[in-house]
């Protein structure tokens, strides 16, 4: 079956640095993937979605990579600032019985410090 | 613009009794609706999807069941709560042009 697996631990990074998070799947090909953001209590919301072929995705200080080849998408933040500080999740897309369904990771924990 | 309601927000209940969670969308048409459990350090599990009105799929097997009486009303509901079944339920629908999918507030269901 398909597998998302996600940094467990926290990432714990200074303001005004590069927070980078990885995604790593197996078992599936996925035609694309995306990635949304978690506050606590809250319902995850959208933040970006990179195709099998897009390398690179850019939003804002926002960065999406993808190798198919590795399986693997990193997300990074840049400039980083205390609000950026959420749980954030990688979610692949699976067809199953002609309809798309999204797997998703467990996520990472990010906490950046003024 | 399209939302997404969810009630309620918060729920205690004991082991055996019935579970009635309602999430509503509005501001779309025939949505694909989504239910999903969050345990505590968990990712999200898809419990049951639906493409339309009284069409339910099943993702996992469990104590768990779901209903679409009308397009854009999605039920999740139990005849006995387990223990097991804590957790935070989200409902989502899915947008057109990308697949996103639109969560709502959540419902934190604690079964004591």
């Amino acid at each position: 079956s398909q597998k998302i697996e996600q940094n467990s631990e926290a990432l714990n990074i200074q303001e005004g640095k590069t927070a980078t998070l990885t995604c790593n799947y197996t078992n599936y090909s996925p035609a694309y993937l995306q990635w949304y953001r978690q506050d606590p209590g809250r319902g995850p919301v959208f933040l970006l979605l990179i195709r099998e072929n897009e390398k690179e995705k850019r939003k804002e200080r926002l960065k999406v990579t993808f190798d198919t080849t590795l399986k693997q998408s990193l997300f990074h933040i840049t400039a980083s600032q205390p609000a950026d500080s959420a749980t954030y999740l990688c979610a692949l897309v699976r067809n199953s019985g002609g309809y798309n369904k999204l797997i998703f990771g467990a996520g990472t924990r990010l906490a950046v410090h003024p | 613009s399209q939302t997404i309601h969810q009630w309620p927000a918060t729920l205690v209940q004991p082991v055996g009794s019935p579970l009635s969670l309602e999430c509503t969308v509005e501001g779309t048409s025939n949505p694909n609706l989504y239910w999903y459990r969050q345990a505590a350090g968990r990712g999200l599990q898809l419990l049951f999807y639906s493409v339309g009105i009284g069409q339910i799929s099943s993702e996992v097997p469990q104590n768990l069941s779901a209903s679409r009486p009308q397009d854009r009303q999605f039920i999740l509901s139990s005849k006995k709560l387990l223990l097991s079944d804590s957790g935070f339920y989200l409902c989502a629908w899915r947008g057109d042009r990308r697949n996103e999918q639109f969560f709502g507030p959540g419902t934190r269901l604690t079964v004591l």
